[in-house]
């Protein structure tokens, strides 16, 4: 399994950008680029995915390297509920989500 | 809220018992997930069913099964329990795929917490 490296924590305010490295160097062709989070206390939740072009939506952006070997996940803004682990997972058509220890984000007010 | 619904929300049971979980995937979903999460070992995936079939198999014990019943709900079964099976079990829901990953998003239920004493 292609296998993603994150860094254990980050610490952002709230209301500033935050971006959320991954390093995935062995990525294949069609893998695709997922990130989930998981608030405490609740299951992990859906956050965005991507092939190869950036990609937004109403809760993040997505930036993958041109070469794809890494990517980031940016939330523009900041809030309190945002602090979570959040996981960047490969996966492509046949293969289940391997979720690693991902990054504990705390946002400070 | 997800549309995922797990029951029980906490369980807590003996070392060599056994136990059900539940699991009501979203209207309209065929895949079924099961993960568990450890302190130790994080989210780690189960096993997979789609449209009553088991389609993947992750990490799951011999001691463990499941199906997915003609409504789409799934059962995960607990048996001969031991200390270091507490954890939080997660069952999640998508759309389609018949095989692995889905290309669409999964939805995440909140979760039984089995303690095991």
């Amino acid at each position: 399994d292609a296998k993603t490296t994150q860094p254990n924590s980050m610490e952002s305010n709230e209301e500033e950008p935050v971006h959320l490295p991954c390093n995935h160097s062995t990525i294949s062709g069609t893998d695709y680029i997922h990130w989930y989070r998981q608030l405490p206390s609740q299951g992990p939740e859906y956050v965005i995915h991507g092939l190869t072009s950036n990609v937004n939506n109403r809760m993040a952006s997505l930036a993958i390297a041109e070469d794809r070997k890494s990517s980031t996940l940016i939330l523009h803004r900041a809030t309190l509920r945002d602090a979570a682990v959040y996981y960047c997972i490969l996966g492509h058509y046949g293969q289940n989500f391997v979720f690693g220890p991902g990054t504990r984000l705390s946002v400070l007010p | 809220d997800s549309g995922v619904t797990q029951t029980p929300k906490h369980l807590i049971t003996a070392t060599g018992q056994r136990v059900t979980l539940r699991c009501s995937p979203r209207s309209g979903d065929l895949s079924v997930y099961w993960y568990q999460q450890s302190l130790d070992q994080g989210l780690q995936f189960l096993i997979q069913y789609y449209n009553g079939e088991e389609r993947a198999k992750g990490n799951i014990l011999e001691r463990f099964s499941a199906q997915q019943f003609p409504d789409l709900h799934s059962e995960l079964n607990l048996s001969s329990l031991e200390l270091g099976d507490s954890a939080l079990y997660f069952c999640a829901s998508s759309v389609a795929t018949r095989w692995g990953v889905s290309y669409n998003e999964q939805f995440f239920g909140p979760g039984t917490r089995l303690t095991v004493l």
